[in-house]
């Protein structure tokens, strides 16, 4: 149990186009999830909080306009990535919480590599 | 500012013996602790937490040590197999808010024959 899926698991853009990434939970309605950024050798970075039926909350330097995230229902969330620029190339990893457990357990998806050429 | 901090970026042990990865933070607010493993291509998936009231937790081969006032905290896996070989990042979380990860930079374990 507690499947979280990404799709696409990789995506190559042009620079100024938008790409959208889903992450959806498979087996568990996850009333929160989270957008993660990780660079190359980085930490993973959180970019935002994904409420169901509520507007994102993001972290700071993390631009909302960019970045929209909608989480329009209980197993899918969407991050679009806004007028893709090279320096947004990265790797995109999606995580739900399941309120059936613990509040401190995140599911992970596989993530989805950007590239912006 | 990286809160969490994984200084070694990698670790070689061999089949059998024990891994002792590291993790120190900076931030005393965080009380809960967590161990993800990341195979390549793949999402972290959750090993071993430990909240901050405690000093070691234990499941099977994998034991957390957490050092309070030395702002550290460490992984031990044993004995270590192949199939250990991984990402390891440590996470942290202060209590109330809504879950809120922050991560280390992570250790990549390779176990040898």
């Amino acid at each position: 149990g507690a499947v979280v899926s990404q799709h696409p698991s990789w995506v190559i853009c042009k620079s100024g186009t938008s790409v959208k990434i889903e992450c959806r939970s498979l087996d568990f309605q996850a009333t929160t999830m989270f957008w993660y950024r990780q660079f190359p050798k980085q930490s993973l970075m959180l970019m935002a909080t994904s409420n169901e039926g509520s507007k994102a909350t993001y972290e700071q330097g993390v631009e909302k306009d960019k970045f929209l995230i909608n989480h329009a229902s209980l197993t899918l969330s969407t991050l679009t990535v806004t007028s893709a620029h090279p320096e947004d190339s990265s790797f995109y990893i999606c995580s739900a919480r399941d309120p059936q457990r613990k509040a401190d357990e995140q599911f992970f998806g596989p993530g989805t590599r950007l590239t912006v050429l | 500012d990286q809160q969490v901090k994984q200084n070694s970026p990698s670790l070689s042990v061999q089949e059998g013996r024990i891994s002792i990865l590291n993790c120190d933070y900076t931030n005393s607010m965080f009380d809960y602790f967590l161990w993800y493993k990341k195979y390549p291509a793949e999402g972290p998936t959750f090993l071993i937490s430990i909240s901050s009231i405690k000093d070691k937790n234990e499941d099977g081969r994998f034991t957390v040590f957490l050092n309070k006032s030395a702002k550290h905290l460490s992984l031990h896996i044993v004995p270590s197999q192949p199939g250990d070989s991984a990402v390891y990042f440590c996470a942290a979380r202060v209590t109330g808010t809504a879950s809120k990860l922050t991560f280390g930079t992570g250790t990549r374990l390779q176990v040898t024959l």
